[in-house]
């Protein structure tokens, strides 16, 4: 089944302690994106990559990583979490390179607490 | 800079009708539409490109007016599937963002 697959669903975890949460999709997508959901503010990027090594920032990457190595992974790190980063994660891929014309396939969230 | 969605929520009976609109402050080369159910992933719905077209999806349809740099979304004849959030996400280039609005809720009760 195609997909977008994000690890972990749920986590809590406190101040200070790096984490990774892990996006992998089976669909051979180029562009990878992660987005933070925020109740009244909608979905807010974070980083985006259009191909293997090529990253990018988006509209809010203080405090965040990430890394694509390999076409199908594209981990989200947080070196130093903070309160203000507890939020509703979202990963998700689209075919080409490209955002503005594809559709993108979101994956089934990453709720994080911060304590 | 994120659009601007309006109305933030809407409550529906069944068989009517809504119009979300999406307003952007910036040229728009392509607009998405995404529905979001409760605890569940956003789903896409339809893009519309630069040029002013317009899209349907069975009784869901879309419009993209460049020079008011807006978008609307046309549900018509609601039915208690179509409830949820519903967003807008913006390109401003042919480039690889897309920034999205804050959501309008979507409530279509029996």
């Amino acid at each position: 089944e195609a997909q977008v697959t994000q690890n972990p669903r749920y986590l809590i975890t406190v101040t200070g302690k790096k984490l990774t949460v892990t996006c992998s999709q089976n669909m051979n997508h180029e562009y990878m994106s992660w987005y933070r959901q925020d109740p009244g503010l909608g979905l807010r990027q974070i980083y985006y990559s259009m191909n293997v090594e090529v990253t990018d920032k988006g509209d809010v990457p203080e405090g965040y990583k990430v890394s694509r190595k390999e076409k199908r992974n594209f981990p989200l790190i947080l070196e130093s979490p903070s309160p203000n980063q507890t939020s509703l994660y979202f990963c998700a891929s689209s075919l080409s390179g490209q955002a503005f014309n594809q559709p993108q396939h979101f994956g089934d969230g990453t709720r994080l607490s911060i304590l | 800079q994120q659009p601007v969605q309006s109305p933030q929520a809407v409550i529906l009976r069944e068989g009517e009708d809504a119009v979300i609109n999406c307003s952007s402050s910036k040229a728009l080369y392509s607009v998405h539409w995404y529905r979001q159910k409760h605890g569940e992933a956003p789903v896409f719905l339809m893009i519309l490109l630069k040029g002013g077209e317009q899209k349907g999806h069975d009784k869901i349809s879309a419009s993209f007016n460049e020079k008011k740099q807006q978008s609307s979304l046309y549900l018509t004849a609601s039915q208690l599937s179509y409830s949820g959030t519903y967003f807008c996400g913006t390109a401003h280039n042919a480039g690889n963002m897309l920034t999205f609005g804050g959501g309008t809720r979507l409530m279509v009760k029996p």
